[in-house]
């Protein structure tokens, strides 16, 4: 079992529509959680970090952490075609090493 | 403030060639990393430096890769010789320390092994 497993997608909605990115993680002793968002042919740029569970907002963007099931979200409301890029949920693993999901690939329609 | 520095940016070659590649972290971070992505798949660590000591090379295929980070700035990573399965691109983060999420990622360089 993979770590951290994301959905690849790829995944297309309608500009303005409300998007969720979902990633699982096996440890429960996981507690740092980062999305990052990468567009093509560049690296990928942190987009929001949350510790332990709970939910953390950063304006259309909000990141949710529910260690009960070992899953953690992304919404984005409002999506913009600017918005379409492959997003990567990661973690610290207990030898404190970064490692990533898959990378979900989002095209948001105008 | 400028970010992490790679060159190049593409690289194709033959197979059994060698190829290198530089890095030139965010100043001031004494953190680096070497990931490698494969196309569709999230990034993977290869190794990772504090300062110019590795401290976390456990996947890195040491027989045919070498990285150094000499005076604990510029980074490069060699294979030599490429295989077709080294196809990917290689991307080099940089982060002051040991702080936790603020890792910040170079635009890569996409290796080609014909």
């Amino acid at each position: 079992q993979k770590e951290v497993e994301q959905d690849p997608g790829p995944l297309s909605v309608p500009e303005g529509a409300i998007v969720s990115l979902n990633c699982t993680y096996s440890n429960s002793a996981f507690q740092y959680f980062m999305w990052y968002r990468q567009y093509s042919r560049k690296g990928p740029e942190l987009l929001m970090y949350t510790y332990s569970s709970g939910n953390k907002e950063d304006g259309r963007f909000t990141a949710q952490v529910d260690k009960s099931s070992k899953y953690i979200s992304l919404f984005i409301r409002d999506s913009q075609p600017s918005d379409s890029a492959t997003y990567l949920c990661a973690t610290y693993n207990q030898g404190g090493k970064l490692i990533f999901g898959q990378g979900t690939e989002l095209s948001v329609k105008p | 403030e400028a970010g992490v520095v790679q060159s190049p940016r593409y690289k194709i070659i033959e197979k059994k060639q060698p190829v290198a590649f530089w890095c030139n972290p965010i100043s001031g971070h004494n953190t680096l990393y070497w990931y490698r992505q494969n196309l569709g798949q999230g990034p993977e660590l290869l190794i990772r430096y504090e300062n110019e000591e590795a401290v976390d090379d456990s996947q890195l295929p040491k027989d045919r890769f070498s990285a150094e980070r000499l005076k604990g700035v510029d980074s490069t990573l060699k294979i030599q010789p490429a295989e077709l399965g080294d196809s990917a691109v290689y991307l080099c983060a940089s982060s002051l320390g040991n702080r936790l999420g603020q890792v910040f990622f170079g635009p890569g360089t996409r290796l080609t092994v014909l």
